[in-house]
């Protein structure tokens, strides 16, 4: 069956605007999460969506950075006026837990 | 709050040779511990995983990894590498006390193998 798919695989932008970066998980997937890789920080916990629950945003490293999931599926990763720093591989994951989490090929973001 | 330590960020193994790569947590309860691979250019891909079963975890593509409370280690070993075997290996902790399933990461070792 089809894995988590995230869009765009690729995303470059200028310093100061928004992004957004999608994700669609497994059908049937309660759990929706999304991290952050980065050279320096490596991989990092940023969100984590867990059926009807409120999110746990505890990974969340400002409040550029927000999330949503629309009908406990597809998920969306904004990051406001974004940063140099930003830039890394967003990494989305979904399970049916206590299953694995599958994850998906990432968006690579490059803000210049 | 929990953590994974993964000694040595590269590692270089002969083809054929044992391939041995270490991991600790940090934890007064035994956590869900994790070993992930990530090849070039893809999305991490579960190799095994430990939750509170058999201390001796078996998993994909004839890798390995022992819990060890005593030495709060989970190390992932394969008894003979492969050229394939070339990628990043994490390993990573989720919280059993809280029920929460987000994962922290170690830092990742780059496995190299030498034909």
């Amino acid at each position: 069956g089809a894995g988590v798919s995230q869009s765009p695989s690729n995303k470059v932008t200028e310093k100061g605007k928004d992004v957004e970066l999608r994700c669609d998980p497994i059908s049937g997937h309660t759990a929706l999460y999304w991290y952050r890789q980065s050279l320096g920080q490596g991989l990092e916990f940023l969100i984590y969506f867990q059926g009807n629950s409120a999110p746990d945003k505890s990974g969340l490293p400002s409040d550029r950075f927000s999330a949503e999931r629309t009908g406990g599926s597809v998920s969306t990763l904004t990051i406001q006026r974004t940063q140099q720093e930003d830039s890394a591989v967003y990494l989305c994951a979904s399970s049916f837990p206590p299953g694995e989490q599958y994850f998906g090929p990432g968006t690579r973001l490059t803000v210049t | 709050a929990q953590s994974v330590t993964q000694l040595g960020s590269h590692v270089s193994v002969s083809e054929g040779a044992l391939v041995l790569l270490r991991c600790n947590y940090s934890s007064s309860v035994p956590p869900y511990l994790f070993w992930y691979v990530q090849y070039p250019n893809q999305g991490l891909q579960l190799l095994l995983k430990y939750t509170s079963a058999a201390t001796l975890v078996k998993g994909i593509n004839g890798f390995e990894a022992e819990f060890k409370k005593s030495e709060t280690s989970f190390h992932l070993t394969k008894p003979s590498a492969h050229m394939s075997d070339a990628a990043e290996y994490f390993c990573a902790v989720s919280d059993r006390r809280t029920g929460a399933n987000n994962l922290f990461f170690g830092t990742g070792t780059r496995l190299t193998v030498i034909p």
